[in-house]
């Protein structure tokens, strides 16, 4: 079974810097996708990113870019000029040929002023 | 176009009372899913419809039903609840088989609590 771990329950960092969070997947699959989500105070789950793993090419998103190693099967995010409106809890999640998306714990990000 | 919408967006209840949460999407997506996200972890499926008429066990499918009622509401029954249901429910949609179908869009949510 496919399992996604963030080993960073909580990360800090000065507004306007730079900041990169964790994951580490375990799947058997050679095509997949992976998703970085966030998920502010409002609770409303939203799309920040994503990756297809025959893309060797990382993905970005304006101020967000991956680090997607696929033999090591890492996909960190990392987000640059950090922003207020950037703190949230961010998830990872990966999604091999059923569909069906699987999490990782979460971290939580601040942004301190 | 208002994506994923779910009713409620609070509920309470007490042990042993049914109800339903609804959920619906104008994306004219085929897959639906529900999710619940408990303190300190992510998203845990709790059952999907791939597509109108069909529905399937996820990871955490005890103590819940589902209706997919037409392709744009899936539906979430507690027949008895418990407070280890007490959680935030999560419904989604994705196009599956087309372009982005890999993509799931999130509903707001409802915070569910069992006393």
């Amino acid at each position: 079974a496919q399992t996604v771990t963030q080993s960073q329950p909580e990360m800090s960092v000065q507004e306007a810097e730079t900041v990169t969070l964790s994951c580490t997947y375990d799947t058997s699959e050679s095509d997949y996708y992976l998703f970085w989500y966030k998920q502010p105070p409002s609770r409303q789950m939203i799309l920040v990113i994503r990756q297809e793993a025959y893309k060797q090419q990382n993905a970005t998103e304006n101020r967000f870019s991956v680090n997607f190693q696929k033999a090591a099967k890492s996909f960190s995010l990392k987000i640059s000029d950090s922003q207020l409106g950037d703190a949230a809890m961010y998830f990872c999640a990966y999604m091999g040929s059923n569909y069906q998306l699987i999490w990782g714990a979460g971290t939580k990000l601040i942004i301190k002023p | 176009n208002a994506g994923v919408t779910q009713t409620p967006k609070f509920q309470v209840l007490k042990t042993g009372q049914s109800m339903t949460l609804q959920c619906a999407q104008d994306m004219n997506h085929n897959s639906m899913y529900w999710y619940r996200q408990d303190p300190g972890m992510g998203l845990r499926l709790i059952y999907y419809s791939a597509s109108e008429g069909t529905t399937d066990k996820g990871e955490v499918p005890n103590g819940y039903n589902v209706s997919r009622l037409n392709k744009r509401e899936f539906s979430l029954r507690l027949e008895s609840a418990a407070p280890s249901q007490t959680s935030v429910y999560f419904c989604a949609s994705n196009p599956l088989g087309g372009f982005g179908a890999d993509t799931q869009y999130f509903g707001p949510g409802t915070r569910l609590t069992v006393l």
